[in-house]
């Protein structure tokens, strides 16, 4: 069946525009996960999903950075007036019920902000 | 401190060695993954385990819940093995927490 997508695979905005990142996870699971990778860095969580609730925002950089799902499915990840530290590949996965079960990643949006 | 350390960051081996990645953890958890991040990025999910030890081909990982530790182990590595190998540990807070990752280059 169908992997993780993301949407766009690559991003490039100028700084202060706002982009919208999205996540179309695995059929029937129902955790959803964004993380962060900065050039040369690890994986970064920035918030977790379990249905259309986020128990956990606690890795959300600053509140420029939001993030929603709708119908248990697809996640958008938005970043308001975007700076040039923003820049950095954003992956999403998904598992079956919570992050005690695999977990399935997405290819990623590589996000430019020049 | 990291909560969770990895070593070594940085690996080469010649085709057919055998190969070990360590990671340390500081917190109690409830499963380790290893993952597989490869050169265009897309990250893979080798193994979740919770005690004892899993194979997986030529792949095989330990735990050690009581000293912390977990080892990811190749046999017979190949260039195609060259990747990074994140250790990441579900620490009972909905949110995993990863270590900064092994890059392995396996040459021919």
């Amino acid at each position: 069946g169908a992997g993780v997508s993301q949407s766009p695979s690559n991003k490039v905005t100028e700084k202060g525009k706002d982009v919208e990142l999205r996540c179309d996870p695995i059929s029937g699971h129902t955790a959803l996960y964004w993380y962060r990778q900065s050039l040369g860095q690890g994986l970064e969580f920035l918030i977790y999903f379990q249905g259309n609730s986020a128990p956990d925002k606690s890795g959300l950089p600053s509140d420029r950075f939001s993030a929603e799902r709708t119908g248990g499915s697809v996640s958008t990840l938005t970043i308001q007036r975007t700076q040039q530290e923003d820049s950095a590949v954003y992956l999403c996965a998904s598992s079956l019920v919570s992050i005690h079960y695999e977990q399935y990643f997405g290819p990623g949006t590589r996000l430019t902000v020049t | 401190k990291n909560e969770v350390e990895q070593s070594p960051q940085n690996l080469t081996a010649q085709e057919g060695e055998f190969i070990t990645i360590n990671c340390s953890y500081s917190v109690g958890i409830s499963a380790l993954h290893w993952l597989q991040q490869h050169p265009g990025g897309g990250i893979v999910s080798l193994f979740m385990l919770s005690s004892g030890k899993k194979k997986h081909g030529r792949l095989i990982a330990t735990i050690n819940i009581q000293e912390k530790h977990s080892s990811l182990h190749i046999t017979a590595s190949h260039p195609r093995d060259s990747a990074v190998y994140i250790c990441a540990v579900d620490s009972n807070t909905d949110k995993l927490i990863f270590g900064t990752g092994t890059r392995l280059q396996v040459f021919p």
